[in-house]
């Protein structure tokens, strides 16, 4: 069964840090690969990549997808206390009724 | 604010019960999918629902079934619970092949 595997599980940092969120996935073929914010229940969305190699940027945070490495990373500069949260990565199919494959989760903690 | 409500916030069962999870999707989406996060886990999908009818499935048995009516709303229900249904069930609405949009989710514990 095709994974997606987040790497670290856990991460503990200083505000002012910045971070980078690796996510790692199976399959060659899919629609998109997408990362949500999870800080109490409602995970929020950030980014859409369906393109490798194109950054996307909203503030402080960015991300890229590697297809050729089947990857992608979320960075965060200049890190706050807000930062805190669980980031998940998750995998779209090629179909648009395909199952959505979503990691473990990041759980980042900003100490101030 | 998303848009995407559930009901109840939260929920405590025997096992052998069974619950309905309620579901309104944001407003002109047409797509809801059903999430269990375990806790420590991230969202495992169970299925899809596209204009009324089951759209993709994950690997949750039978006793998994849904509902998606005219105004795109939704329900979970879940037979026969089992100890190791406590979670939170999440939903999240989009058109098809969008990103999704998550509601706040319902804590359900079985006791």
């Amino acid at each position: 069964e095709d994974k997606v595997v987040q790497s670290p599980l856990s991460l503990v940092v200083h505000e002012g840090d910045t971070v980078t969120l690796n996510c790692s996935y199976e399959v060659t073929n899919f629609r998109s690969l997408l990362w949500y914010k999870q800080e109490k229940k409602a995970p929020t969305f950030l980014f859409m990549l369906t393109s490798s190699g194109i950054e996307k940027k909203s503030g402080r945070l960015s991300s890229i997808l590697d297809k050729k490495e089947l990857s992608s990373i979320l960075n965060i500069t200049a890190t706050q206390t807000g930062d805190s949260a669980i980031y998940l990565c998750a995998r779209g199919g090629l179909n648009r009724d395909d199952k959505i494959i979503f990691g473990k989760g990041t759980r980042l903690h900003i100490l101030p | 604010e998303t848009g995407v409500t559930q009901s109840p916030t939260h929920l405590i069962k025997t096992r052998g019960q069974q619950v309905t999870l309620r579901c309104s999707s944001q407003s002109g989406h047409n797509t809801v999918s059903w999430y269990q996060q375990a806790l420590g886990q991230g969202p495992q999908f169970i299925f899809q629902y596209y204009r009324e009818e089951e759209n993709g499935r994950g690997n949750f048995p039978p006793r998994f079934s849904g509902l998606q009516f005219p105004n795109y709303s939704s329900e979970l229900n879940v037979n026969a619970l089992e100890l190791d249904d406590s979670a939170l069930y999440l939903c999240a609405s989009s058109l098809p092949g969008n990103e999704q949009y998550f509601g706040p989710g319902t804590r359900l514990t079985v006791t």
